[in-house]
């Protein structure tokens, strides 16, 4: 099976750099997924990371290392509506995906 | 437009009433899935399908079936509902499993 930990809540300032990190244990590894959820709306994708390494896209920024079984997704230069939950997603074996519980991230003036 | 449509997006029902949901996408993706989310959990699997006429189980199928016996659809048919399903549901579908999803807007589902 697929087990996927992030942290539960997370604060920063309006302005900074901020890193979400997920660790994963699966079966199966077809690549890892990166989605924002704003509060009552359906998840948007972020990023998407199969091979080792950096993926850089404007202020976000995702990072895999699949040895480790890791991997953060990283938000600079914060803006008040980055405030949402981040989730984690790893699609395994046949095209089963499975998400983490996602990180509430709280932006602050 | 491209996109994942939803219906009914809320539904307030009662015990073992069986009812749809129905899940369409325009963007002829192979790929489609339905998920819950309850308060303060992830997104989690209930079934998902590869291709037509392939459908597959995903982490929480109990209580739930589906069908794909088209690309564009794939509703959630809940036979006997009971109150431990009332969550919020999203339909996505994506070109092929590797690839990012698109979510529907979700379909808020209160069982009595």
């Amino acid at each position: 099976g697929q087990n996927i930990d992030q942290p539960t809540e997370m604060t920063a300032t309006e302005g900074a750099i901020v890193q979400i990190n997920c660790t994963y244990q699966t079966s199966g590894f077809n690549g890892l997924f990166w989605y924002q959820q704003h509060a009552g709306e359906a998840p948007t994708f972020l990023s998407y990371n199969v091979l080792d390494g950096l993926e850089e896209k404007g202020r976000f920024s995702s990072f895999l290392s699949r040895s480790k079984g890791y991997s953060y997704l990283l938000l600079k230069e914060l803006q008040m509506k980055d405030s949402a939950s981040y989730l984690c997603a790893v699609i395994g074996n046949a095209g089963k995906s499975t998400f983490g519980d996602g990180t509430t991230l709280t932006v602050k003036p | 437009e491209a996109q994942v449509t939803q219906n009914p997006r809320y539904l307030i029902t009662v015990t073992g009433k069986k009812l749809t949901v129905t899940c369409s996408q325009n963007m002829n993706h192979e790929y489609m899935s339905w998920y819950r989310q309850d308060p303060g959990l992830g997104l989690r699997q209930i079934y998902y399908s590869m291709n037509v006429e392939v459908t597959d189980k995903g982490d929480v199928p109990e209580g739930y079936k589906v069908s794909r016996k088209e690309k564009r659809n794939f509703p959630l048919i809940l036979e006997s509902p009971s109150p431990n399903q009332t969550s919020l549901y999203f339909c996505a579908s994506s070109s092929e499993p590797y690839n990012e999803q698109f979510f529907g807007p979700g379909t808020r589902l209160t069982v009595l």
